[in-house]
């Protein structure tokens, strides 16, 4: 079975840092670029990072960039992402997916929630 | 890149056709020809899934009442006939810039 699996969430205070993990399974994880997503609260998606194949290009939005890490173990099948610094407004479920742009097969995993909170 | 979708709610009785705008500041067509939209469906409680790829091309076992099109800055998502199942939120993502979505679109039962 294609699957993606988040860990590392839970509760953090303001400032503080985290990280989280995504296991993959079920497919060639080296075959992909991977990203994570995020959604807030009762709010939409947001592009988060993004990490190319070798794991030598990475991405950030704006409002993560300078705290958030993306990396990769291609050896592990998994997907991490090192959060810094961390805001009230960074607490979302993040997804782990590979935003497939192609036909090939788009895949997400079921979220981590992350709360920023005192 | 913005995305830009309308309406954000829309309300559509069983077996009616539904239709869901998103607009990109760009075109997002590239040098080689490609656009890469997606659209996206997540349901309640559920992580998102891929809809549609390129614009128009659906996904394996998504259900042909489903279909997109669009050129350039403009796309658009159909449902020919809505059932009780495609209750969610329906989410354009743009990838030839960057990885951008909408706002989304809430679509509910009557």
């Amino acid at each position: 079975e294609v699957q993606l699996l988040e860990s590392g969430g839970g509760l953090v205070q303001p400032g503080g840092s985290r990280r989280l993990s995504c296991a993959g399974s079920g497919f060639s994880f080296i075959d992909f670029a991977m990203n994570w997503v995020r959604q807030a609260p009762g709010k939409g998606l947001e592009w988060v990072s993004t990490i190319s194949r070798t794991g030598g290009n990475t991405y950030y939005a704006e409002s993560v960039k300078g705290r958030f890490t993306i990396s990769r173990d291609n050896s592990m099948k998994t997907l991490y992402l090192q959060m810094n610094s961390l805001r009230a407004e960074d607490t979302a479920v993040y997804y782990c997916a590979n935003l497939e742009l192609g036909p090939g097969v788009d895949i997400w995993g079921q979220g981590t929630p992350v709360i920023v909170s005192s | 890149v913005v995305m830009t979708q309308s309406p954000l709610s829309l309300p559509v009785t069983p077996g009616q056709p539904a239709s869901i705008t998103c607009t990109s500041s760009q075109s997002l067509g590239n040098d080689y020809g490609g656009t890469y939209l997606n659209w996206f469906q997540q349901r309640p409680g559920q992580s998102p899934r891929r809809l549609i790829y390129k614009v128009s091309n659906r996904d394996s076992g998504v259900p042909d009442r489903f279909s997109g099109s669009g050129s350039g800055t403009n796309f658009t998502l159909k449902i020919s006939r809505v059932e009780a199942e495609d209750v969610g939120v329906y989410y354009c993502m743009e990838g030839t810039h960057s990885w951008t979505f909408g706002q989304g679109t809430k679509v509910e039962i009557k």
